[in-house]
């Protein structure tokens, strides 16, 4: 059983268009997050869900916007994509009292062209 | 100065080698100290997590912190190809805080 998943696993796309990448996680937790991880593997948090609710908003571009519909679910949506933007993104759990153990996402490989 | 600090590698060593991973911190407000292994193209998943200062071991992995010099240590024992991967440290400033800052991994082979 998968934990945390994400779809797509790959995108790629032109410069300009909108994207959304999903993710969904059957472990129960109530805390999730999305991750960038750059070329050089540097991994750096961008935003984090705990009930829904917005708690991390890194400084990210305001094209980045994540939507938390219910407690097992967080997306990303992304408009106006840029060559800048390609990395890969992961996504993450964890419960609000273990934020320091997290358990992450198989990540979606993002190309834009 | 970055908050984390890691030698990024890539190390090569011999299988049945030991392994020292290392990273250092500027953050004097960390308390709770992961490491983390990524295989090539997965997510990172947890492999050792210690609170505090103080030594704790799993299997063939030993994970070493020292607050006062802001350091803390990976030891893999008995080294297996299988250990190959990028090993990032994780550290977070306390029970609940949901902010993870990353090293930016070392890159490992083991050369079987």
């Amino acid at each position: 059983d998968t934990a945390v998943s994400q779809t797509p696993k790959y995108l790629v796309t032109q410069m300009g268009n909108d994207k959304s990448i999903k993710c969904e996680q059957n472990l129960g937790h109530d805390t999730m997050y999305w991750y960038k991880q750059d070329s050089k593997k540097f991994l750096k948090i961008m935003f984090s869900y705990n009930n829904k609710e917005l708690i991390i908003n890194e400084t990210v571009p305001n094209r980045f916007s994540p939507k938390s519909p219910d407690k097992a679910h967080l997306n990303l949506h992304i408009n106006s994509l840029e060559l800048g933007d390609s990395a890969v993104y992961f996504c993450a759990s964890s419960q609000s009292d273990r934020g320091e153990t997290q358990y992450f996402g198989p990540g979606t490989r993002l190309l834009v062209l | 100065q970055k908050e984390v600090e890691q030698d990024p590698g890539p190390l090569s060593v011999p299988e049945g080698a030991i392994v020292s991973l290392n990273c250092t911190y500027s953050n004097s407000a960390f308390q709770y100290f992961m490491w983390y292994r990524q295989y090539s193209r997965k997510g990172p998943e947890l492999l050792m997590y210690t609170y505090s200062s103080g030594n704790k071991e799993d299997g063939r992995f030993t994970a070493q912190v020292d607050k006062s010099s802001k350091y803390i240590s990976l030891f893999i024992r008995d080294s297996q190809p299988s250990d190959s991967a990028t090993y990032l440290c994780a550290m977070s400033t306390g029970a609940g805080s949901y902010q993870l800052t990353f090293g930016k991994g070392t890159k490992l082979s083991v050369i079987p």
